[in-house]
């Protein structure tokens, strides 16, 4: 069964400071890996996706990793600002069996102080 | 831009009654998802439906039923609400797409549920 991890749990930063969240998992047999964000009481916002073929993707200040083999993801964030405060979330979908649902981990909350 | 919308933000209701949670997306996708998010548990999968009228039991379907029948609507009915199902209920949807395995999840703004 897959089991997706993510540490550290929560994570408070000045602004300015780069960033890494990581993201780890089980099962290596993966079709993709999202990572989202999460503002309180509101739903995910898809930030990226990595295919497993993929080792990384970008958009803006945001960078996300894929390291099948070993299991990990990470998602980089530079120069973080304030607006950057939220919970990000990873998520990995399986390439066997029950391949249409994503599997999540618990997320990482995010503060990043003025 | 994908589009899913959830027809409420707050929703109360009592023990006892049929509650009815309703989901649109505006970009013509086949999948569609119901996840229920709990502090400490994070998201749980309720339902999925691959098409019209078709549909798979997620894991923790107990309590639940859903209904397709047009492809832009997914609606998430609690037979009998009891005080457990007080949680987020997130809808979203996906795009089949030609390549299965590469596209995104794309998530409404949830409905927060109350079950008294």
């Amino acid at each position: 069964k897959q089991e997706v991890t993510q540490i550290p749990a929560a994570l408070s930063v000045p602004e300015g400071e780069n960033l890494v969240l990581n993201c780890s998992f089980t099962d290596s047999a993966i079709y993709n890996l999202q990572w989202f964000r999460q503002d309180p009481g509101k739903g995910l916002t898809s930030l990226l996706l990595i295919q497993s073929s993929q080792r990384e993707q970008t958009s803006g200040r945001l960078n996300a990793s894929l390291d099948k083999s070993s299991g990990r993801s990470t998602l980089y964030i530079a120069a973080s600002q304030p607006g950057d405060s939220a919970t990000y979330l990873c998520a990995v979908r399986v390439s066997g069996g029950s391949n249409y649902k994503l599997t999540f981990g618990k997320g990482t909350l995010l503060t990043v102080n003025p | 831009d994908v589009k899913v919308t959830q027809s409420s933000r707050y929703l109360v209701k009592r023990t006892g009654e049929k509650v009815f949670l309703e989901c649109v997306q505006d970009m013509d996708h086949e999948n569609m998802f119901w996840y229920r998010q709990d502090p400490g548990l994070g998201l749980r999968l309720i339902y999925f439906s691959y098409d019209v009228k078709m549909k798979e039991k997620g894991d923790i379907p107990e309590g639940y039923s859903v209904s397709r029948e047009k492809k832009e609507r997914f609606s998430l009915i609690l037979e009998s609400a009891s005080t457990n199902q007080t949680s987020m209920y997130l809808c979203a949807s996906r795009d089949r797409g030609d390549r299965v395995s590469n596209q995104p999840q794309h998530f409404g703004d949830g409905t927060r549920l109350s079950i008294l």
